[in-house]
């Protein structure tokens, strides 16, 4: 079935460093894929999306590129603040629950900025 | 513009107790409705949906249940609840056809 793997946190950075989360993805078909951010004891908020291949995802200083050729859809930012430590979570919609919406996540990465 | 609510925000349970979460939805018609579960240190799990007015779908089997009596009210229910329920819930919801969800603020749930 599809899938969706984040690498591991916690993910440890000084304020300005530059962010990578990496995110790779099972499916069958042409999914839609998101980023979610989580804050401490909060619900989830859309990061950014992009839903066909070599679509570029960005808000907030974040960005993702849909890569179907290595199924990836790796978060980046070049200069982080300790406002983005949170969880962020790598999701994907298969086409096949356009009308579910089910969505499918992985595991979430915990980032910590330090000042 | 479309909220969501969902309450009560934590809850602890002693083991074979009821439970009732509740998640409600303003200013959109028709959504479809989500819940999931995010045990300590892990990822999402989604637990329900629902793509109408008492259409409820079960992901995995569990000790949980959820009905849908109105179309933007969703519940999440148990009988009796075990320690293996404690988790943070969250009901979502989006439009149809989009992938798009919308999340509330969580239900941390101990069982104790």
């Amino acid at each position: 079935g599809d899938s969706v793997t984040q690498m591991e946190g916690p993910v440890t950075l000084s304020e300005e460093a530059f962010l990578t989360i990496n995110c790779t993805y099972t499916a069958t078909g042409y999914p839609s894929l998101f980023w979610y951010v989580q804050y401490p004891g909060e619900g989830l908020q859309l990061l950014l999306k992009a839903t066909k291949a070599d679509d570029k995802g960005s808000n907030k200083g974040f960005e993702a590129t849909y890569r179907k050729e290595t199924t990836s859809f790796h978060l980046e930012k070049g200069s982080v603040q300790v406002s983005d430590s949170a969880v962020y979570f790598c999701a994907l919609r298969d086409y096949g629950s356009s009308n579910t919406g089910k969505l499918i996540f992985g595991q979430g990465t915990t980032l910590q900025v330090k000042p | 513009s479309q909220t969501i609510h969902q309450w009560p925000a934590t809850l602890v349970q002693p083991v074979g107790s009821p439970l009732s979460l509740e998640c409600t939805v303003e200013g959109t018609s028709n959504p479809n409705l989500y819940w999931y579960r995010q045990a300590a240190g892990r990822g999402l799990q989604l637990l329900f949906y629902s793509v109408g007015i008492g259409q409820i779908s079960s992901e995995v089997p569990q000790n949980l249940s959820a009905s849908r009596p109105q179309d933007r009210q969703f519940i999440l229910s148990s009988k009796k609840l075990l320690l293996s329920d404690s988790g943070f819930y969250l009901c979502a919801w989006s439009v149809r056809g989009t992938g798009e969800a919308f999340f509330g603020q969580g239900t941390r749930l101990t069982v104790v």
